[in-house]
């Protein structure tokens, strides 16, 4: 069945880095776009961006650009995602999600979800 | 930026009731548009893409429709297990972008 693992909750302090990882399996990682959306507490969802595993192109959202960085290792099926220079604004659970549509970054809609990544800037 | 704009940002029904769910695309989308439910301390969980598609396993009382700018979500015999916030995102363009959400309570 589809997985998407992410990595544990972390707490950093601002102006630090942080390193989400997001696991995937049960179907082929190079086919499927893999998307990342951030949300705060109480709040709605914020898409951060896209990859590509089969290429590694990227596709940032503008408010993360220069912040952010997305890769993948594609032969254990993993995608990280990056995130500089953390502020208390930063705080929030971050997903990883696949699209729905195989071999297209058309039209994306998110199919199956890792379980979130709480990451809290807190000095 | 294409806005997305839900309405109500809350609603409560009983169980059995009919819950409809209005999204409103601020240019046209066509019918790339998804829904998702999402219930506390969990990921969303995609039920309707392409606005009216249902998405394996989701129960068929589930239902999506609309195109171009204004869409619907709607659950018939609302059920307990529906209680949740409920959040529509535009397919067309980068960045994608989602509605704002809608709370459903049961009475």
């Amino acid at each position: 069945q589809v997985q998407l693992v992410q990595s544990g909750a972390e707490v950093k302090k601002p102006g630090a880095s942080v390193k989400v990882s997001c696991k995937a399996s049960g179907y082929t990682f190079s086919g499927f776009h893999i998307h990342w959306v951030r949300q705060a507490a109480g709040q709605g969802l914020e898409w951060m961006g896209w990859i590509n595993p089969d290429t590694g192109d990227t596709n940032y959202a503008q408010n993360f650009l220069g912040r952010v960085t997305m890769t993948r290792d594609s032969s254990n099926s993993l995608v990280y995602m990056e995130m500089i220079r953390l502020t208390k604004d930063d705080t929030a659970v971050y997903y990883c999600a696949k699209v729905r549509y195989y071999n297209s970054g058309r039209f994306p809609q998110l199919d199956y979800w890792g379980q979130g990544t709480l990451v809290s800037v807190s000095s | 930026d294409i806005q997305m704009t839900q309405s109500p940002s809350s609603v409560s029904e009983s169980v059995g009731d009919r819950v409809t769910i209005t999204c409103r695309a601020s240019q046209d989308i066509m019918a790339w548009l998804a829904w998702y439910q999402q219930k506390p301390g969990k990921a969303p969980k995609l039920l309707i893409y392409s606005a009216s598609l249902l998405q394996d396993g989701v129960p068929p009382r589930f239902s999506g429709s609309g195109i171009g700018t204004e869409f619907t979500l709607t659950i018939n015999n609302l059920q307990p297990e529906d209680s949740a916030i409920y959040y529509c995102q535009q397919a067309i363009n980068f960045p994608l972008t989602f509605g704002g959400g809608t709370k459903v309570e049961i009475k």
